[in-house]
């Protein structure tokens, strides 16, 4: 139990364009999702944190016109990247909290790597 | 402040031999204690957590954790590597909801 898919895997976008990645919380609901991002060798910055039904809460130095999320149900939360730019390229990473026996963890997607050309 | 402080950032150990990966956190109550493993181009997979009980935590793919109030630590060992365990580990705390992730060290196993 406690599966999240994230997608897609891997996206190339042209710069100026939006790329939207979802994820998904497969077998429970997931009132609050994170969004992370992940440079290379490093480890995950927080981007945004996502309650459903209300607006994102977004860390110090991220851009919330430039990273849209959305979390309108308690399975599916998505992250806008819009008018990409090179410096966007970088693996997203989302999470999801767990809930019930699960409460204090949180389940990983699978990541998506964002190529920017 | 640092809530999570991994030492080592890169490891190498040989096939076989013992991994140990450290992780020492800063909290005045006990937090939930994580331990993750990343793959080239892919999420992050639990291999073990600690909440409450026993402070010994066995995970997957044979590796343990032992939960020491007394040192804050909270180091992952498996008694014998295999080139299988070769990925990037990450500690992580639960502090209140509030997730703070180590700056990850890179396991490497030479053959």
């Amino acid at each position: 139990g406690a599966v999240v898919s994230q997608h897609p895997s891997r996206v190339i976008c042209k710069s100026g364009t939006s790329v939207k990645i979802e994820c998904r919380s497969l077998d429970f609901q997931a009132t609050t999702m994170f969004w992370y991002r992940q440079f290379p060798k490093k480890s995950l910055m927080l981007m945004a944190t996502s309650n459903e039904g209300s607006k994102a809460t977004y860390e110090q130095g991220v851009e919330k016109d430039k990273f849209l999320i959305n979390h309108a149900s308690l399975t599916l939360s998505t992250l806008t990247v819009t008018s990409a730019h090179p410096e966007d390229s970088s693996f997203y990473i989302c999470s999801a909290a767990g809930q019930g026996e699960n409460t204090g963890e949180l389940f990983f997607g699978e990541g998506s790597r964002l190529t920017v050309l | 402040a640092q809530s999570v402080t991994q030492l080592g950032s890169h490891v190498s150990v040989s096939e076989g031999a013992l991994v140990l990966l450290r992780c020492n956190y800063s909290s005045s109550v006990p937090p939930y204690l994580f331990w993750y493993v990343q793959y080239p181009n892919q999420g992050l997979q639990l291999l073990l957590k600690y909440t409450t009980g026993a402070t010994l935590v066995k995970g997957i793919n044979g590796f343990e954790a032992e939960f020491k109030k007394s040192e804050t630590s909270f180091h992952l060992t498996k008694p014998s590597a295999h080139m299988s365990d070769a990925a990037e580990y990450f500690c992580a705390v639960n502090l209140g909801n509030q997730f703070y992730f180590g700056t990850g060290t890179s396991l490497t196993v030479i053959p």
